[in-house]
């Protein structure tokens, strides 16, 4: 069965550096999403992303985050200038664009900010 | 803000069926009822969704009831594996619109 695939499954980075988390949807799918989940809290949403562009956006999602479809199969987050509070599980979905079908989730990165 | 009610947590024995309710009093006319999970910390596991049928595949059963005001995801026969955190989620079936994840219930199957 296809599933979303994302590496790495955990990066490590200082404080202040630029991180970028990549993500591999389903390969005919449309419609791509970014959710980041803070230990011991609740599944975050942060971005959404169609026909090569920014659909919606959280107030989490502010100037230090960007999100790029650079080829045909990649989806990538990057963060700027990693803070001590971006330490989470980040999840990349997608989801096929037809009319009520659901998001598969991949396993997610664990990003650690020294 | 998520625009669901569950319990915090929950036993069921393995090998029994698994019961899990939610309440969602506001929900809309097209909005869908999604039920995930996640095991540990891995990503969340889509199981089943439903708008007002109730609904059946091969890891569960969805039980709307007819106002559509309340839920239950129905595990037929629970396994050790099945322990996880199960979120119900109300979403309008429109375009990007992002799933709101609650704290879901905490469901342990005890052997």
């Amino acid at each position: 069965e296809p599933e979303v695939t994302q590496t790495p499954s955990h990066q490590v980075t200082q404080m202040g550096q630029e991180v970028i988390l990549h993500c591999v949807p389903i390969s005919n799918h449309l419609y791509f999403y970014w959710y980041r989940q803070i230990l011991g809290q609740k599944v975050e949403f942060l971005v959404s992303f169609y026909n090569n562009e920014i659909s919606e956006k959280s107030e989490i999602f502010d100037d230090q985050f960007s999100v790029e479809r650079p080829d045909g199969s990649n989806f990538t987050l990057k963060i700027r200038s990693t803070k001590l509070e971006d330490s989470a599980m980040y999840f990349c979905a997608s989801r096929l664009g037809l009319s009520n079908q659901p998001q598969h989730f991949g396993d997610g990165t664990r990003l650690s900010i020294l | 803000d998520a625009k669901t009610t569950q319990p915090t947590s929950m036993d069921c024995a393995e090998g029994r069926a698994a019961n899990l309710p939610c309440n969602h009093s506001t929900i809309s006319g097209n909005e869908y009822v999604y039920w995930y999970r996640q095991i540990h910390s891995q990503g969340p596991q889509y199981i089943i969704h439903g708008l007002k049928n109730n609904e059946t595949n091969e890891m569960a059963s969805l039980i709307i009831t007819e106002d559509r005001k309340s839920s239950t995801l129905i595990l037929p026969h629970a396994t050790l594996r099945d322990t996880a955190v199960y979120y119900c989620i109300v979403r309008l079936d429109s375009g990007n619109t992002p799933l709101v994840f609650g704290k879901g219930t905490r469901l342990s199957v005890i052997a």
